[in-house]
This record gives structure tokens, C-alpha cells and sequence, in this order.
């Protein structure tokens, strides 16, 4: 296993139209987190799963955007009639929650331009 | 709601130590981190600690933790160019999500 993937890797598109973009978390992991990181700020959570069931969204997650996990391994995120505020990097991160100290692993992420 | 503070630049001469200060909100936080990042590079973890511990020495980082003030800090000895970047202290909430500083972007001069 290599970590955590994530594609594309970068995405332009114009205001308006709809993204998808895919996380492939490490195999084992039960959690998978998305997060958003605009320019010169630290990431922000956005949602978790825990297996296939998604526990908490941030108020960040407007309605345009929707995120799943349908089998409890990858995840897509959705974001629909994109605007330029959306422009930022997402990331995914992956964990085992075991009930004590886990560690999240950060993919690369997907570099997002609206245009 | 949950804010965490980092200052927004330091700069370092090769071999100094650099400490990096940090504070957080949330004092039900069981587990404090810091994560490096490097252009083009996603986030790696570089340490963490436990709530109820107030130091963790790892190799040249060194975490502190005053819980009173809700400060922590990492200190880094003998730093090299390679430790210029961007280091985030995270605090965790329940179902370890984890809320971020803004960063301090170190940059280490020969």
C-alpha cells in the first residue's frame, strides 16, 4: 500500500460546472476524513466517515457540496455549480480508530481552480 | 467555536534552534500534533503529544505542553535547510478530526 491517493491531482474548471474528485484511503482504514485548505491558511475539516456511514459535516459543506463512501473504502466529493470561492486544495486523510491514539495520513491532495 | 493560533513567520539560521509557538481552544483535546509541510507536498505528522503530558523529546523536536494556558510549542534543535516549510499545530476534537492553525513558515538560512 502507498498511502493515501488522491485524483485528479489538479483540476481548472469554470464557475458553474460540477467536480468530482476521488480519495483512495489506505486499505485498512476505517476513518476517511475530508479537509480544505485555501492559500496561506491551515486545512479545515470538512466531513468524516466511519466505514461507509458519514458522521459529521462542517457547517463549511454547503448544500452544492456532497461527499460518499459507498463501500466503506474509496470516497468521492462532489462539489456542483462550482464558484470561484471554491478554489482551494482538498485533502483526504485516512485513519484506523482503534479507540486509542491513531495517526491520520494526508494524501497530496486535489488542487482545485475555478475559473 | 475552536481557534488555534500560530504566528505567521520565523526565520532561523542553520544550526539555531527554532521554536514555534502554538495556541488552542479546546481543553478537552486528548492528543495535540504538529505536521510539516513542504511545497507540493501533503501534510506529514512530525510528533504528538498526549494531553497529560507536559514534554515529548523525539530525536532534534522537542513538544511542550502547558495545559494552564493551553500552549504548546515545538522546539527544534540543530535546524537544517530541510526543515524550511510550513508547520500546523492541530488540536483533536471527538471522532479525531483535527482543527488547524494557520501555520508558521519557517525558512532556515545557510
Amino acid at each position: 500500500d502507498t498511502g493515501v491517493s488522491q485524483n485528479p491531482r489538479h483540476k481548472i474548471t469554470k464557475r458553474g460546472q460540477n467536480v468530482t474528485f476521488r480519495c483512495d484511503p489506505i486499505s485498512e482504514h476505517n476513518r476517511l476524513y475530508w479537509y480544505r485548505q485555501t492559500l496561506g491558511q491551515g486545512p479545515e475539516f470538512l466531513t468524516y466517515f466511519q466505514n461507509e456511514a458519514q458522521l459529521e459535516k462542517s457547517r463549511l459543506l454547503s448544500d452544492r457540496f456532497s461527499a460518499e463512501r459507498p463501500k466503506g473504502s474509496f470516497s468521492t466529493l462532489e462539489i456542483q455549480r462550482t464558484e470561484q470561492g471554491d478554489s482551494a486544495m482538498y485533502l483526504c486523510a485516512s485513519s484506523l480508530s482503534t479507540g486509542l491514539y491513531t495517526e491520520a495520513f494526508f494524501g497530496q491532495g486535489t488542487r482545485l481552480t475555478v475559473v | 467555536g475552536e481557534d488555534v493560533e500560530q504566528s505567521l513567520f520565523l526565520s532561523v539560521r542553520e544550526g539555531d534552534s527554532s521554536v514555534i509557538n502554538c495556541t488552542y481552544t479546546d481543553s478537552s483535546s486528548t492528543y495535540l500534533y504538529w505536521y510539516k509541510q513542504e511545497p507540493g507536498a501533503g501534510l506529514q505528522l512530525l510528533t504528538y503529544i498526549f494531553s497529560n503530558m507536559d514534554m515529548k523529546q523525539d530525536q532534534r523536536l522537542t513538544v511542550l505542553l502547558n495545559k494552564k494556558d493551553k500552549h504548546l510549542s515545538l522546539r527544534i534543535a540543530d535546524t537544517q535547510t530541510g526543515d524550511s516549510a510550513i508547520y500546523f499545530c492541530a488540536e483533536e476534537a471527538a471522532g479525531n478530526k483535527l482543527t488547524f492553525g494557520g501555520g508558521t513558515r519557517v525558512l532556515v538560512k545557510p
